[in-house]
């Protein structure tokens, strides 16, 4: 079966940095998803990888292993309102969008 | 301003009576889908539609009907509800999958109580 793995929770502290993994076993590969999701709010998107490699928008940045089916979000200079829940997502090779259940960051002062 | 729509984003029902979640975005995308959130599952796809008059079932369609008569809307039908469909429904839209420009917008969604 296909399978998104994330940790359920991580704390950090505001100003420090944070890496949030994701692992994935799907059928096919077309690209990984990280969107960010406020309690009781819609995901919005952060970034999309399709090649090995980091990404880096701003604070944020994502790196993808293909061969390692590993993901991880880096999120840097941390501030209060990074406070939400991130979530990992994969489209398979039918173009169906995995995803998994999502990181909860909690930022403490 | 580009935007999903969704309405009502909270509703309280009974087992049984009918009820429709309209979807509806102004973005000219083919591809619409929807979801369903509960705690510790992340989110789960429904229903999705490639364009007008073609849907698909996603992973969890029991209890769910959807149509896309229109370009802009898709609307997801509960023909009789049961107090397992309770949860936090989200529509969502993008581009044709694989044309690089995957990036889904989400609606505000729909928390659904089923009592």
């Amino acid at each position: 079966g296909q399978n998104i793995d994330q940790p359920t929770e991580m704390t950090a502290t505001e100003g420090a940095i944070v890496q949030i993994n994701c692992t994935y076993q799907t059928s096919g590969f077309n690209g990984l998803f990280w969107y960010q999701q406020h309690a009781g709010e819609a995901p919005t998107f952060l970034s999309y990888n399709v090649l090995d490699g980091l990404e880096e928008k701003g604070r944020f940045s994502s790196f993808l292993s293909r061969s390692k089916g590993y993901s991880y979000l880096l999120l840097k200079e941390l501030q209060m309102k990074d406070s939400a829940s991130y979530l990992c997502a994969v489209m398979d090779s039918n173009y169906q969008l995995i995803w998994g259940a999502g990181t909860k960051l909690i930022i403490k002062p | 301003e580009a935007q999903v729509t969704q309405n009502p984003r909270y509703l309280i029902t009974v087992t049984g009576k009918k009820l429709t979640v309209t979807c509806s975005q102004n973005m000219n995308h083919e591809y619409m889908s929807w979801y369903r959130q509960d705690p510790g599952l992340g989110l789960r796809q429904i229903y999705y539609s490639m364009n007008v008059e073609v849907t698909d079932k996603g992973d969890v369609p029991e209890g769910y009907k959807v149509s896309r008569k229109e370009k802009r809307n898709f609307p997801l039908i509960l023909e009789s509800p049961s107090p397992n469909q309770t949860s936090l429904y989200f529509c969502a839209s993008s581009f044709p999958p694989g044309q690089g420009t995957d990036t889904q917008y989400f609606g505000p969604g729909t928390r659904l109580t089923v009592l």
